[in-house]
């Protein structure tokens, strides 16, 4: 157990609708970032937030946005969802040091979109 | 997006081998990781390495992090059927200017027992 949580672990949605995906860092970690997998592929990049700022953008999409708390949890809005956005959604916390930050995955939500 | 090189893609191996598997880059980074990933698990953090020629080892799991600070590999000794996953190196470091952890494409295992 990493010690993140993300909920929810399943999620079946239908094209052109908005979904909300939900992480809690470890406790101490000031820092999360959402990777996504498809199938077959590796982890993707999406974006770093810390302390409630974005710090770090990868390859997100604009109908894709994200946002991080007080309480230091984070959320990863999909909108206007399609097909290709099916794939597993991964959250990882650390603590951010000046050069470098270990991280720490979620179990992950697993995104259908029918 | 940037990825690192990494290899084999895909080992099929029988009980109680050892295995080896590699990330070259050519970005310098900070930071190597090796996670495994069972399926539909999220990735497991297995070794971190800091520091350039950094020998490190976890169990039956040792990784180095290379010299030049563009490569890393990761053993795995004596192989039992628990070690089956995807293996994950992730390089860190800075790119287009901002922090990052680039992830390798993954080394599929399989074992034979």
């Amino acid at each position: 157990d990493s010690g993140v949580t993300q909920t929810p672990k399943h999620l079946i949605t239908a094209t052109g609708q908005r979904v909300t995906l939900r992480c809690s860092p470890r406790s101490g970690d000031l820092s999360v970032y959402w990777y996504q997998q498809s199938l077959d592929q590796g982890l993707q990049f999406l974006i770093q937030y810390y302390n409630g700022e974005e710090r770090a953008k990868g390859n997100i999409l604009e109908r894709f946005s994200a946002q991080q708390f007080p309480d230091l949890h984070s959320e990863l809005n999909l909108s206007s969802l399609e097909l290709g956005d099916s794939a597993l959604y991964f959250c990882a916390s650390g603590q951010s040091g000046p050069s470098t930050d270990t991280q720490y995955f979620g179990p992950g939500t697993r995104l259908t979109v029918l | 997006g940037q990825q690192l090189n990494q290899s084999p893609q895909s080992m099929f191996i029988q009980e109680g081998e050892d295995v080896s598997m590699n990330c070259t880059s050519s970005s310098i980074f900070n930071t190597w990781l090796w996670y495994k990933q069972d399926p539909g698990e999220g990735p497991v953090l297995l070794i971190a390495l800091y520091k350039a020629g950094e020998l490190t080892s976890n169990g039956r799991l040792t990784a180095q992090f290379g010299i030049t600070r563009k490569d890393s590999f990761l053993n795995i000794s004596a192989s039992i059927p628990s070690d089956v996953g995807i293996y994950f190196c992730a390089g860190q470091g800075i790119i287009q200017g901002a922090q990052k952890l680039v992830f390798g494409q993954g080394t599929r295992l399989t074992i034979n027992p």
